[in-house]
């Protein structure tokens, strides 16, 4: 298994700022995913973090208000930018564990957006 | 084509009884089936998975039953107990790597 932390655990934010989120695995590992889960909703996949490369983002998500770093294979940042309230969500990391196919998730990072 | 349908939306179970979750997928390229558990305030914990080369995967009280030629799996929780209560998310995933989820089940355990 795979041990995820992520920072900041919950915020409050102001409408029109900017919050990162990190996202730090204790191996490498070769799949980094970031989901957003609206309150009392389910999973959705925003992006796929590639290690050295640009993220792939899903349809309805973009770089600009999505940014993703990923330097190497144990860390990744998720970027919200020019907050709304609409963006009031948990923001997630996952990772691929690798032969076994199993996703494991970090606590999620709350975000309330005033 | 990448949906996966999960019913009920919530469940009452009394404890004791048995909880069962539904899901139907349509992408006939997914390969592994994860079913996750989260708590208030937690992220989704994986309870068990299966892939389509079995029907059946049992670990403890926790089966999945799964029908390819359907396209259905479903979640069985036996001697289901007030700690169960939950949120309980299906999932499938292809060869892409990403994990597309159900909508969820609300499940609560009345003791």
């Amino acid at each position: 298994s795979a041990v995820i932390s992520q920072k900041p655990s919950r915020d409050i934010c102001q409408r029109g700022t900017s919050l990162t989120i990190q996202c730090q695995v204790d191996s490498q590992v070769t799949m980094m995913f970031w989901y957003r889960q609206q309150p009392g909703q389910s999973l959705t996949l925003i992006a796929t973090a590639n290690q050295g490369s640009e993220a792939t983002y899903e349809s309805g998500f973009v770089i600009d208000k999505f940014p993703i770093s990923r330097p190497n294979l144990t860390f990744s940042t998720l970027t919200v930018s020019n907050m709304s309230p609409e963006d009031s969500s948990i923001y997630l990391c996952s990772v691929d564990a690798g032969h076994t196919g199993e996703l494991f998730f970090g606590e999620g990072s709350r975000l309330t957006v005033l | 084509q990448q949906q996966v349908k999960q019913s009920p939306q919530s469940l009452i179970v009394q404890k004791g009884g048995i909880s069962i979750i539904n899901c139907a997928y349509e992408n006939t390229a997914f390969d592994y089936f994860p079913w996750y558990q989260q708590f208030p305030g937690k992220g989704p914990a994986l309870l068990i998975a299966i892939r389509p080369d079995v029907s059946e995967k049992k670990e403890g009280r926790f089966t999945i039953s799964f029908n390819k030629s359907a396209k259905q799996f479903s979640l069985h929780i036996m001697d289901s107990q007030p700690g169960d209560s939950a949120t309980y998310f299906c999932a499938a995933k292809g060869n892409t790597g990403k994990l597309i989820f159900g909508q969820g089940t609300t499940l609560q355990v009345k003791p």
